[in-house]
């Protein structure tokens, strides 16, 4: 099985623009769609990019997603932070034996 | 919605019983799988295993040997069971709703999530 790996925290000031980054250790991220999750304390996750960087209805779009094969990693880039950004943002992704994995989170601080 | 509801306290070697109620939509439709997801304190969220609609699951394999998910059609509900708890077992439980690929927007995503239930391994 692979792992996702993400930073463990970033921090950036209001207005500003942050990325978040997720790292596959084995097997191509291209292989199969990322997805990004925001949880904020004491709730449940919610999506915010499906399908490397597709947004749902009712996401901002200051938040998008990309995917870099060369460093087979993904990422989820926030502009124009606003303190309500200020969350755990976890990446996810599958294999091909429909095994699930998510990333560890990254809790994001904006100052 | 989903709702998920078990004991919030549970005997190490005991088994960790949870069901997920769902409302709103038949547990049967074609463009969901059903997955159960759980976040120790502290810590990043941990896959445990989904049931496609055909009633086939996929389990994360470092819990394969414990965890056992089922579906009821007539109670529209799903549950979860996990054998020979410990306290590494211990976290908020999750169950969600997962968007086939290629299904309705956000696809091959886990869209809609219950609240999350809180279980204590402890003697």
């Amino acid at each position: 099985n692979f792992m996702l790996t993400q930073p463990h925290s970033v921090s950036e000031s209001p207005g500003k623009t942050v990325t978040i980054s997720c790292t596959r250790s084995s097997g191509s991220i291209v292989s199969n769609y990322v997805q990004w999750y925001q949880q904020r304390p004491g709730s449940a996750p919610t999506i915010v990019i499906y399908e490397d960087s597709q947004r749902p209805s009712g996401v901002p779009d200051r938040f998008s997603g990309s995917i870099d094969s060369s460093s087979n990693s993904a990422s989820l880039t926030i502009s124009g932070l606003r303190t309500e950004d200020e969350a755990d943002y976890h990446c996810q992704s599958y294999d091909s034996s429909y095994h699930w994995v998510f990333g560890g989170g990254t809790k994001l601080t904006v100052l | 919605q989903l709702q998920e509801s078990g004991p919030g306290l549970v005997k190490p070697s005991e088994t960790l019983s949870l069901i997920c109620n769902v409302s709103g939509v038949s547990i049967t439709n074609t463009f969901y799988h059903w997955g159960w997801i759980r976040q120790p304190p502290g810590k990043g969220l941990e896959w445990i295993g989904t049931i496609f609609y055909s009633g086939t699951t996929s389990y994360n394999p470092s819990l394969k040997s414990r965890v056992n998910i089922s579906i009821d059609g007539s109670k529209n509900h799903f549950s979860l069971s996990q054998t020979s708890a410990t306290a590494s077992d211990t976290a908020v439980y999750y169950c969600a709703r997962r968007i086939i690929e290629g299904g309705p927007p956000p696809s091959d995503a886990f869209d809609i999530w219950g609240q999350g239930t809180t279980v204590s391994v402890s003697s």
